[in-house]
């Protein structure tokens, strides 16, 4: 079965600094890589995926995530980040024509931008 | 606009008194899933759903009940809820792996306490 270890439950960063949220899985097979954002009271947001092709996946609100099947990782970065990111985010990890479609979830990272 | 509808946003309810949480989407997408949110586990999937009248447990069955009647709902049901179902809870749905839109679409979720 896969899974997935979001290493940090917390990160704090300075406003207009870089972020890395690390998100590393484990699967026997290929799979698909998902990053999921929740703002406070709302629902979860998909942020970027990858299925296939480039390695390098750009997402909304000026993430991007890079797939690193040698490391199993697959990290989100920003290279500026602002007050709204403020978010809990979630790696997650499914494998394609399983059986389940499902998505396995890591247990999030809370960032908090410091002003 | 594409989006998957949860009722109630919130619910409190006393131990033993069942209760249905509904959920719609207008995508018609084939595959739908529940998942429960806690603090310090991330999700965890309850139930899923891969078409009309195909449905099977996920991680975290025990206590609950789905039906997939129609292609566009997928209530959840607590016949007798007991306070360890007091959490956060998300209904999903996408299209299958083998499709290149495959990513969940998330409700807003359903907060719900049982006293």
């Amino acid at each position: 079965a896969q899974s997935v270890t979001q290493l940090d439950s917390q990160v704090p960063v300075f406003e207009e600094a870089p972020v890395e949220l690390r998100c590393n899985y484990s699967s026997s097979v290929s799979v698909y890589l998902f990053w999921y954002v929740q703002y406070p009271n709302q629902g979860l947001q998909l942020l970027l995926k990858y299925l296939s092709g480039s390695t390098l996946v750009k997402g909304i609100n000026g993430f991007e995530a890079e797939f690193n099947k040698s490391q199993t990782s697959f990290h989100l970065r920003k290279p500026s980040v602002h007050i709204s990111d403020t978010a809990e985010y979630f790696c997650a990890v499914s494998v394609p024509n399983f059986g389940n479609e499902k998505l396995t979830f890591g247990t999030g990272t809370r960032l908090t931008i410091i002003p | 606009e594409a989006q998957v509808t949860q009722n109630p946003r919130y619910l409190i309810t006393v131990t033993g008194k069942k209760l249905t949480v509904t959920c719609s989407q207008n995508m018609n997408h084939e595959y739908m899933s529940w998942y429960r949110q806690d603090p310090g586990l991330g999700l965890r999937q309850i139930y899923y759903s891969m078409n009309v009248e195909v449905t099977d447990k996920g991680d975290v069955p025990e206590g609950y009940k789905v039906s997939r009647k129609e292609k566009r709902n997928f209530p959840l049901i607590l016949e007798s809820p007991s306070p360890n179902q007091t959490s956060l809870y998300f209904c999903a749905s996408s299209p299958l792996t083998a499709n290149t839109n495959y990513g969940y679409t998330f409700g807003s979720g359903t907060r719900l306490t049982v006293v």
